[in-house]
């Protein structure tokens, strides 16, 4: 099983509409998580860190089940420039050095 | 500001040459890193430096050497490629004990 697993894609929606993307983790001991967008050809840029509170930014929410070892990300009123693939990450708890990646999600946003 | 910079953007090399990739950040990030990315999949850990010392080598085989003179800057040599090894390098650097990691633009290698 891998470490950090996501939705596969790609998904299809569009523009003004809310779409969710899931993630699942299997270490337990898992620390901190993030989403990561990553657009063609591009560097990952982080889009935002998750907390266990959840949080939200702009259209952007994210949300943590520790005990579902379960991240969530949500997007309302899709944009076309929100097209990307979106990377699902956990930092492990090795020296909190490590961070793992999911496999990421597409995102296609049409007019 | 949040900035990694990576030379060269873009790098074709023949098998027998030796390269070297470079990276930079001026955020006093103590940890840095090496990633490998193919084609539609996720970046894959190679090395993790912190405070200067090789701390994480991901298996990766010794054509591939990382090198970490100071705080700021990071360093992959490359010896005798393999075309497979054709992929983006990207660098990152993050807060030792702080989570958010930050990307250079990475260098589009091709071997040939």
């Amino acid at each position: 099983r891998k470490e950090v697993e996501q939705d596969p894609g790609p998904f299809n929606v569009p523009e003004g509409a809310t779409v969710a993307f899931n993630c699942t983790y299997s270490n337990s001991a898992s620390q901190s998580f993030f989403w990561y967008r990553q657009d063609c050809r591009k560097e990952p840029k982080l889009l935002m860190s998750v907390y266990s509170s959840g949080n939200e930014d702009g259209r952007f929410t994210a949300q943590l089940n520790r005990a579902s070892q379960y991240i969530s990300l949500l997007i309302r009123d899709s944009k076309l420039s929100d097209s990307a693939t979106y990377l699902c990450v956990v930092r492990s708890n090795t020296g909190f050095q490590k961070l793992v990646f999911g496999t990421g999600t597409r995102l296609l946003v049409s007019p | 500001d949040t900035e990694v910079t990576q030379t060269p953007k873009h790098l074709v090399m023949g098998m027998t040459n030796k390269k070297s990739l470079k990276c930079e950040q001026h955020m006093g990030h103590r940890a840095m890193y090496w990633y490998k990315q193919k084609a539609k999949k996720p970046p894959e850990l190679m090395f993790v430096y912190s405070y200067e010392k090789l701390s994480i080598n991901e298996s990766v085989p010794s054509r591939f050497s990382p090198e970490c003179p100071n705080s700021s800057l990071l360093n992959l040599h490359l010896h005798a490629l393999q075309p497979e090894d054709s992929a983006l390098y990207l660098c990152a650097s993050s807060q030792e004990r702080q989570a958010e990691a930050f990307f250079g633009q990475g260098t589009r290698l091709t071997v040939v």
